[in-house]
């Protein structure tokens, strides 16, 4: 069966400092990968998507980057954080059969 | 845009009543849709899929669907406490990297 692994769980950073969040899949082969963030009590606000290695697509300009080095593997990173990047990030996949996504646990980040 | 409209509630429903929840979107291209469930902190948590017009039902829910008027919706019956969380509709065009449109969410409160 298909897994996503999300890490960490939750994240405190100061303003300035880097970000690395990492997102792998398990039990399945090219998947659409996908990042998403929702700001408290928001929606979700799709970040970049890929559809294959290397492939990044970004949904909305910002201070974020995204990486997909392997083919389950996708990531998220920033240079400098900034207040605004806080909030709960999801990484997702999707792929046959279900058509929608499934999501990994999510990221609490926290910048202070 | 490709919006999906949904009441940010809260609905507040008894114990043992039936939950309705109403979705609406724009995109008449869209051939999938979806239902997701979001306790507080949570990720969201795949409940229900609808591709054809008409009636799906699995368990307490059942999911609904007229593209004609561009609407879905989902009944939970005999509400139960653990129902209550927020309650994601997303739409799917099978376009690009088949990304799905999230609605902000309702948020259900079944009360004692």
């Amino acid at each position: 069966s298909q897994t996503i692994h999300q890490w960490p769980a939750t994240l405190v950073q100061p303003v300035g400092s880097p970000l690395s969040l990492e997102c792998t899949v398990e039990g399945t082969s090219n998947p659409n990968l996908y990042w998403y963030r929702q700001a408290a009590g928001r929606g979700l606000q799709l970040l970049f998507y890929s559809v294959g290695i290397g492939q990044i697509s970004s949904e909305v300009p910002q201070n974020l980057s995204a990486s997909r080095p392997q083919d389950r593997q996708f990531i998220l990173s920033s240079k400098k954080l900034l207040l605004s990047d806080s909030g709960f990030y999801l990484c997702a996949w999707s792929g046959y059969p279900t058509g929608g996504y499934t999501f990994g646990s999510g990221t609490r980040l926290t910048v202070v | 845009q490709k919006e999906v409209e949904q009441n940010s509630g809260p609905l507040s429903v008894p114990e043992g009543a039936i939950a309705s929840l109403n979705c609406t979107y724009s995109d008449r291209g869209s051939q999938s849709f979806f239902w997701y469930r979001q306790y507080s902190g949570k990720s969201p948590e795949l409940i229900m899929s609808i591709y054809s017009n008409g009636d799906k039902e699995d368990g307490r829910f059942t999911a609904q669907l007229n593209k004609a008027s561009q609407y879905v919706s989902l009944l939970i019956r005999d509400s139960q406490p653990s129902d209550s969380a927020t309650y994601l509709c997303a739409a799917q065009n099978t376009g690009t990297a088949s990304k799905l449109t999230f609605g902000t969410g309702t948020r259900l409160q079944v009360t004692l």
